[in-house]
């Protein structure tokens, strides 16, 4: 079956300006990852949702970062007034039930803020 | 909370040869331990995890990976490497409770030569 995907695949930006970036998780997985890679680091974790809610968002780093996931399958992360620190790789992984079930990782989406 | 240390950034090999590539963390409660595979232009997936029991555990492809409790570690090893095997590796802990939430470490670059 069809795996994780993430549009846009690229994304180059302004200093300034709104971004949003889409995950498409398996279908049928209930939890959804988002992570963000910075160039020679691992992935940081920025915010777990469960269904339709964020059951962990502790990783977002300020209130310039939201995410949703409204009907409990595609989600979109929102960043605002994007900074050129926000250049990175954002990642999205998603699992059946969360917890220690296996995450399953999206291709990423490679920000670059100018 | 937790930290993962990867004490080497590149691990150059020649084919056939053996290799370990080190993993290291620190944590306050217990722990399930993952590693995973980034081969060039694709996304994370999982090589190996372990959760409980045997403290040895195996891929399907030849890797293997040892839980030492008392030193922490989770070394990844291979006794006889392929081309194939150059990719990014990246070792994981979470806790074993609560979120599940994962911490990365900033990862290994295997390059096997031939």
């Amino acid at each position: 079956g069809a795996g994780v995907s993430q549009t846009p695949s690229n994304k180059v930006t302004e200093k300034g300006k709104y971004v949003e970036l889409r995950c498409d998780p398996i279908s049928g997985h209930t939890a959804l990852y988002w992570y963000r890679q910075s160039l020679g680091q691992g992935p940081e974790f920025l915010i777990y949702f469960q269904g339709t809610g964020a059951a962990d968002d502790s990783g977002l780093p300020n209130d310039r970062f939201f995410a949703v996931r409204p009907e409990g399958s595609v989600s979109t992360l929102k960043i605002q007034r994007t900074e050129r620190g926000d250049s990175a790789v954002y990642l999205c992984a998603s699992s059946l039930y969360g917890g220690k079930e296996t995450q399953y990782f999206g291709p990423g989406t490679r920000l670059l803020v100018l | 909370a937790q930290s993962v240390t990867q004490l080497d950034s590149q691990v150059p090999v020649f084919e056939e040869a053996p290799v370990e590539l080190r993993c290291n963390y620190s944590s306050s409660v217990s722990v399930y331990l993952f590693w995973y595979v980034q081969y060039p232009n694709q996304g994370l997936q999982l090589l190996l995890k372990y959760l409980s029991g045997s403290t040895l555990v195996e891929s399907i492809n030849g890797f293997e990976a040892e839980f030492n409790k008392s030193q922490t570690s989770f070394h990844l090893r291979k006794p006889s490497v392929h081309i194939s095997d150059t990719a990014e590796y990246f070792c994981a802990v979470t806790p074993s409770g609560g979120s599940y939430i994962p911490t990365f470490g900033r990862g290994t670059s295997l390059i096997v030569h031939p």
